[in-house]
């Protein structure tokens, strides 16, 4: 079975540290995305990448960059993290068009 | 402001009977829309999707309608089973944007045996 892999299902972190959320996928694809889940918000894409080293904003990359150094790894990073970036965070890879896989996601919580 | 508006926020049916979600959308230079479903525990999976250019299209006990003059859609889900028990996610996009999906708030189906 095709996988999309997150590192961690649940982080807590202080507020201003710096966070790594991790994603691997086993599918060769080239498009990988980045998605935070909120109730009643739906999911918001925050970054994606179509290929190796490049990379699109979404609709809410503030406080947010990240690195796509390989194909199969896509890490999303929050410089430094704030409370209100606390949230079910999902990260999906296609090989082309939108994404129809996604990993099980990281529940982040910032304290 | 949201772009894709769905509802109910939450629905509950008994076996057996038809699930129904309804979403809107503002922009009409949306042209493709996806349905995700989502166990709890798990990420949202694609489920169904279709283009304007069609009003309806089914796929075993799930169906979307689509009207564009109103700019509504909605997923029907017959004969409802307790597996369908998840959260379900109405979506848009625009193919010259690229790979940016709009997704509505999410509604939460609880089939009762």
């Amino acid at each position: 079975d095709v996988k999309v892999t997150q590192s961690s299902r649940y982080l807590v972190k202080r507020t201003g540290e710096k966070v790594f959320l991790e994603c691997v996928q086993d599918m060769d694809h080239e498009n990988m995305f980045w998605y935070r889940q909120d109730p009643g918000l739906g999911l918001r894409l925050i970054y994606f990448s179509y290929d190796v080293k490049m990379k699109e904003k979404g609709d809410i990359p503030e406080g947010y960059s990240v690195s796509r150094e390989k194909k199969e790894r896509f890490s999303l990073i929050l410089e430094s993290a704030s409370t209100n970036q606390t949230s079910m965070y999902l990260c999906a890879s296609s090989s082309r068009g939108l994404p129809g896989r996604f990993g099980a996601g990281t529940r982040l919580s910032v304290l | 402001q949201q772009q894709v508006k769905q509802s109910p926020q939450s629905l509950i049916v008994q076996k057996g009977g038809i699930s129904i979600i309804n979403c809107a959308y503002e922009n009409t230079a949306f042209d493709y829309f996806p349905w995700y479903q989502q166990f709890p525990g798990k990420g949202p999976a694609l489920l169904i999707a279709i283009r304007p250019d069609v009003s309806e299209k089914k796929e075993g006990r799930f169906t979307i309608s689509f009207n564009k003059s109103a700019k509504q859609f909605s997923l029907h889900i017959m004969d409802s089973q307790p597996g369908d028990s998840a959260t379900y996610f109405c979506a848009a996009s625009k193919r010259a944007a690229g790979n940016m999906l709009t997704f509505g708030g999410g509604t939460r189906l609880m089939v009762k045996p």
